[in-house]
């Protein structure tokens, strides 16, 4: 079965620094991985998507996240963070033939003057 | 186009009274999810409708969850009687799995519900 973790509850980060949240997934095959940002009071938003080719991808907002097969990461990263960017960060994986995610457990962003 | 519709944006009812919380996808989308969103669980899949059709309702949690999708443009998750403990904030998403490629899920703004 797969599932997804998120080993980080809560990351504070000063605006301006660099920002990594990591995300490990069990999957047997290759898998749909996504990254979702929920703003407070707000629904979830994707950020960005791997489906298969090139193991870098680009988001929205300055994002990226890399797939990395032999550590069955999915690991999402800006080199700036801005104020802006606090929020709730969750990383989800599917498998194909089915349209249902495996969420995360979220990881709280914190960002600091 | 507007989004995901979800209503109410907040619900404060009382133990034992039924709730209804209403969900309009995006338009041409054949997918459309519930999630349950709570502190000590995170987001859980509730159910999900393919083509107005209940797929998987394994993450329903009680008999007193019920939901339905008449139509291709409103769905309706039901709690009848509610608990404290299904207090939450629900989202709706939609999708459209077009040519077998795995697309991303559009959230609503969600419920807020509050059962005292």
């Amino acid at each position: 079965a797969q599932s997804v973790t998120q080993p980080d509850i809560h990351i504070t980060v000063s605006e301006g620094a660099s920002l990594e949240l990591r995300c490990n997934y069990s999957y047997g095959a290759t898998p749909y991985l996504f990254w979702y940002v929920q703003s407070p009071g707000q629904g979830l938003q994707l950020l960005l998507k791997y489906f298969s080719g090139d193991t870098l991808v680009q988001g929205i907002k300055g994002f990226e996240a890399e797939f990395k097969r032999s550590q069955s990461s999915f690991n999402l990263r800006k080199p700036s963070v801005h104020w802006s960017d606090a929020a709730e960060y969750f990383c989800a994986v599917g498998r194909g033939g089915a349209n249902n995610l495996f969420f995360g457990t979220g990881t709280r962003l914190t960002v600091i003057p | 186009d507007a989004g995901v519709i979800q209503s109410p944006r907040h619900e404060v009812t009382e133990m034992g009274q039924e709730v209804t919380l209403r969900c309009k996808p995006i338009s041409g989308h054949d997918y459309l999810f519930w999630y349950r969103q709570t502190m000590m669980r995170g987001l859980e899949l509730l159910i999900y409708f393919n083509n107005n059709v209940p797929i998987d309702d394994s993450g329903m949690p009680e008999d007193r969850f019920s939901a339905k999708m008449p139509n291709a443009s409103f769905s309706t998750l039901k709690i009848q009687p509610s608990e404290p403990r299904d207090s939450a904030v629900y989202f709706c998403a939609s999708s459209l799995l077009s040519g077998g490629a795995y697309n991303e899920q559009f959230f609503g703004p969600g419920t807020r519900l509050t059962v005292l």
